[in-house]
């Protein structure tokens, strides 16, 4: 059973386009997150939500638009797709409470590699 | 601010011989302090993490890691490395600044293990 799922897993488009990644994770957690990898391997946060709801904004241009229908999802919309863009995009979960929390790890999906052309 | 330094791009190890792969950390507060490993176009697997307790903590795949408070360091370590451990290996720490009900990681710039046989 596969934890946190990402589709699709490639996505090559042009510039200008409109995109969407797909996350579920099956693990009953309350949070869930969207990092980016740049070229260099750079790690680093975008969006965070708690039970629907937006918690962390880490100054993402407002192209990207998170929707979480429930909290088992957390999708990725793109708009207007720049060449910079062009990143693996990762999605993760946590469970929620301050103990648990604390105690646990993060659980990352399989990556989305976008390149925009 | 939270952060984590690796200062080694790339590590190079001969099977069978003990690797390190290090970290640095600088906290305000306890740290939480994670490391996953990245295999070649796949996710983000965790590897063991450090809450509270004994120094030395032993997660997956045979790695561990000694958490040492006065060095600020959490290398990670692997007593005979084997080839199938090259990989892309991130050490991060968690984020304790906000109050709010979630929480992020911030992961170091990775550093490559290379095992030759």
């Amino acid at each position: 059973d596969t934890a946190v799922s990402q589709t699709p897993k490639y996505l090559v488009t042009q510039m200008g386009n409109d995109k969407s990644i797909k996350c579920e994770q099956n693990l009953g957690h309350d949070t869930m997150y969207w990092y980016k990898q740049d070229s260099k391997k750079f790690l680093k946060i975008m969006f965070s939500y708690n039970n629907k709801e937006l918690i962390i904004n880490e100054t993402v241009p407002n192209r990207f638009s998170p929707k979480s229908p429930d909290k088992a999802h957390l999708n990725l919309h793109i708009n207007s797709l720049e060449l910079g863009d062009s990143a693996v995009y990762f999605c993760a979960s946590s469970p929620e409470g301050t103990i648990t929390r604390r105690n646990t790890e993060a659980f990352f999906g399989q990556g989305t590699r976008l390149t925009v052309v | 601010a939270q952060s984590v330094a690796q200062p080694e791009d790339q590590v190079n190890v001969a099977e069978g011989n003990p690797l390190t792969v290090k970290c640095t950390y600088s906290v305000s507060g306890n740290p939480y302090l994670f490391w996953y490993v990245q295999y070649p176009n796949r996710g983000l697997q965790f590897l063991l993490k450090y809450i509270t307790g004994d120094n030395l903590v032993k997660g997956s795949y045979g790695f561990e890691a000694e958490f040492n408070k006065s060095q600020t360091s959490f290398h990670l370590k692997k007593p005979s490395a084997l080839v199938s451990d090259s990989a892309l290996y991130f050490c991060a720490v968690r984020d304790e600044t906000r109050m709010d009900s979630s929480y992020k990681l911030i992961f170091g710039s990775g550093t490559r293990l290379l095992v030759r046989p």
